[in-house]
Parts: structure tokens; sequence; C-alpha cells
């Protein structure tokens, strides 16, 4: 299986202020033919499902503020919240679909400084 | 758009079968495009894989829980199923029905219903 590690566990971090949280994948996630890394974020809120962010490693789920940002090749991934806002308080998850058993990352928990 | 409808009590004794339902509104479930996925989330597991399936009855399922996953699709209630035999207390969590955009499984997840709470206990 693809473990996906992700970090910090949690941050704290100022209104207006960057956010950026980790995640590595145990192997290589890359469709060299398409050129796409399979790496997906998702944004959880208490009691609420996952909330698709960002997919392709990079690209931004449809109505998703431009201010969250994924970056990343190979095995290491970013996500960056630039210009962090109260709603933005949740954990966040990266996952794999690279390959099955599709795997998640355990999360990092994201709060208002 | 999902909606799950949980078939069955959300509190199961040891040995007994989970079983849920999630109904797509909104579109069809025989659309091809689309996977249709069940995920579960614990405090011990963190979010596990369950397994997803196509309408036409392709089915990849989790192999740490493959001998007791069934998955099945109703397509003429627009529903897909999940089956999970013989529980113990580690299949308490909070189960999610998902939708992935592609034709294989090896997509993304664009969007998850409301989870249910299934506690197992004696």
């Amino acid at each position: 299986d693809i473990v996906m590690t992700q970090s910090p566990d949690s941050l704290a971090v100022s209104l207006g202020e960057r956010a950026t949280i980790n995640c590595e994948s145990s192997e290589s996630v890359l469709h060299t033919s398409s050129n796409k890394h399979y790496v997906a974020w998702f944004q959880q809120k208490p009691g609420q499902p996952p909330k698709l962010l960002i997919y392709w490693a990079s690209t931004r789920e449809s109505g998703v503020p431009d201010r969250f940002t994924g970056s990343g090749s190979g095995t290491h991934f970013t996500l960056t919240i630039n210009g962090l806002q109260a709603e933005d308080v949740a954990v966040y998850y990266c996952q794999q679909y690279f390959y099955t058993p599709l795997t998640f990352g355990g999360g990092t928990k994201v709060e208002i400084k | 758009q999902l909606q799950r409808q949980a078939a069955g009590p959300g509190l199961l004794k040891p040995s007994e079968t989970l079983t849920l339902t999630c109904t797509v509104s909104g579109g069809s479930i025989s659309t091809s495009g689309y996977y249709w996925g069940w995920i579960r989330q614990s405090p011990g597991h963190g979010l596990e894989w369950i397994g997803s399936i196509f309408y036409r009855g392709s089915i990849y399922y989790n192999p740490s829980l493959k001998s007791r996953v069934t998955m099945s699709v109703d397509a003429s209630k627009n529903q897909f199923s999940l089956r999970l035999r013989s529980v113990t207390a580690t299949d308490t969590a909070v189960y999610f029905c998902a939708r992935h955009v592609g034709n294989l499984p090896t997509s993304h997840f664009d969007f998850w219903a409301p989870g249910t709470l299934v506690t197992v206990s004696s």
C-alpha cells in the first residue's frame, strides 16, 4: 500500500497569514504518460464529510477559493493556504488515487493563532 | 448529489452485518464516467477506503476488508450498497459514500455524502 504521511499534525496560523501543509507518499504517484500526480487534498470541518479542494496535485476544484494552492512532484506535495480566513479552520487530508487501495494521510488540523 | 440512507440500525452487536445504502440524486448512477465508493473514518484508523463499484459491476475492494465486504448497485433505484459481515468493535466508524470522477477507481472523489455513524458494541 502507498503510505501518505502528512506534517505537521497541527498548526496555528494568524488570520491573513500563510498555512503550509506537507504530504509525502511512500512511492511515486506520477502517471508518466499523462504527467499527472494522482494526489487530492480535502478539507473537513466538524460533523461534515470531506470536501474536495485540489486534484491532480495542483488543479483547484470549481468553487474553491484561489487562496488554496496545491503543488509538488515526485513524492512530496504541499497544500498552501494564502491569507488564512476564519472559515479555513478545519482538518486537511491528502489522498493518493494512483493505486488501490486508495489511501489517505493522517490529517493536519489548522487553527487560528 | 449523494444522499446517504442507512438501512438498519446504527448500533450493531459483534458478529452482525452492517448494511448501508447510498442514493444518487440529480443524475443516473448508470452514467459512464463515475465510480461509486465507500470510505470510513474512525479515530483509530483515520480515513480508510473500503471499496468502489461501477454501475456495470466492476468492483474494487480494500484487501484489508475484502473477505467481509460486499458492494452492489441497484440501478433501478439509483442506489449502491455496502454490506460488511462479522463486525467487531474495530468497525465502529463514520461511514461515507462518495463519487469518483473517472472510469476507474483510481480517480479522485469529487463529492461525499454526509456520514453515518455505526457503533459496534455488545
